[in-house]
């Protein structure tokens, strides 16, 4: 079945750096999300981005939405420890998510 | 108030035994869904429901049968377990605005 691809698979940071991270289609989607999976949860929905060119912030956190459609990035700024955890773009087309491969963030003491 | 909710948590069980998971959605939604995620974190969806319809069914083996008595409950039954059906298994409703995830059903097949 269709991935997309993310990219990087992990980071490795020190608190207080600002993180960025990115996702890529061969495929058009017409909303684009960020989710945050923490150990023995289920993914929570971070951002969503329903229009080409959308910039979008929540907090510290800011996506784009490509020009393209075929792809988002992802940005954390000043991190701070329960920022920890993987990060999922999805690229959703009617009513199925087709998920990245996820990026894993760790914050090094 | 659980938005939506899985049981069991846990679930470790043998080769050849058949098992269900329940879930449950308190938001009204009338789309729910099974995703499947790897030992590499990978998610991928295997059944999407609405209003009790059968929508999407991404070529999951004739092994997994979901049943869904009313919009708010989506089960997943599994005949004959295999070691490769170990994963986490997520239910997830969705409403215009976005999806919910449950917290996950850990499946270990010994």
């Amino acid at each position: 079945g269709q991935q997309l691809n993310q990219s990087p698979q992990s980071m490795f940071i020190q608190e207080g750096e600002d993180v960025s991270m990115n996702c890529t289609s061969s495929s058009i989607f017409n909303t684009w999300l960020w989710y945050k999976q923490d150990p023995g949860e289920g993914p929570v929905l971070l951002i969503a981005l329903y229009k080409a060119g959308e910039l979008t912030s929540n907090g510290r956190l800011t996506a784009q939405f490509g020009i393209t459609r075929k792809d988002s990035f992802l940005n954390i700024s000043a991190s701070i420890p329960s920022d920890v955890g993987i990060y999922f773009c999805a690229g959703q087309g009617g009513e199925k998510l087709t998920f990245g491969t996820g990026t894993r963030l760790t914050i090094i003491p | 108030d659980t938005a939506v909710s899985q049981t069991p948590k846990y679930l470790v069980t043998q080769m050849g035994n058949d098992k269900s998971i329940k879930c449950e959605q308190n938001l009204g939604h009338d789309t729910m869904y099974w995703y499947k995620q790897d030992s590499k974190k990978f998610l991928k969806i295997m059944f999407s429901y609405n209003n009790k319809e059968l929508i999407i069914n991404e070529t999951v083996p004739n092994r997994f049968s979901p049943k869904s008595p009313d919009k708010a409950h989506l089960n997943l039954h599994i005949n004959s377990l295999e070691l490769g059906d170990s994963a986490v298994y997520f239910c997830a409703s969705s409403s215009y605005y976005g999806y919910t995830f449950g917290s996950g059903t850990r499946l270990t097949v010994v």
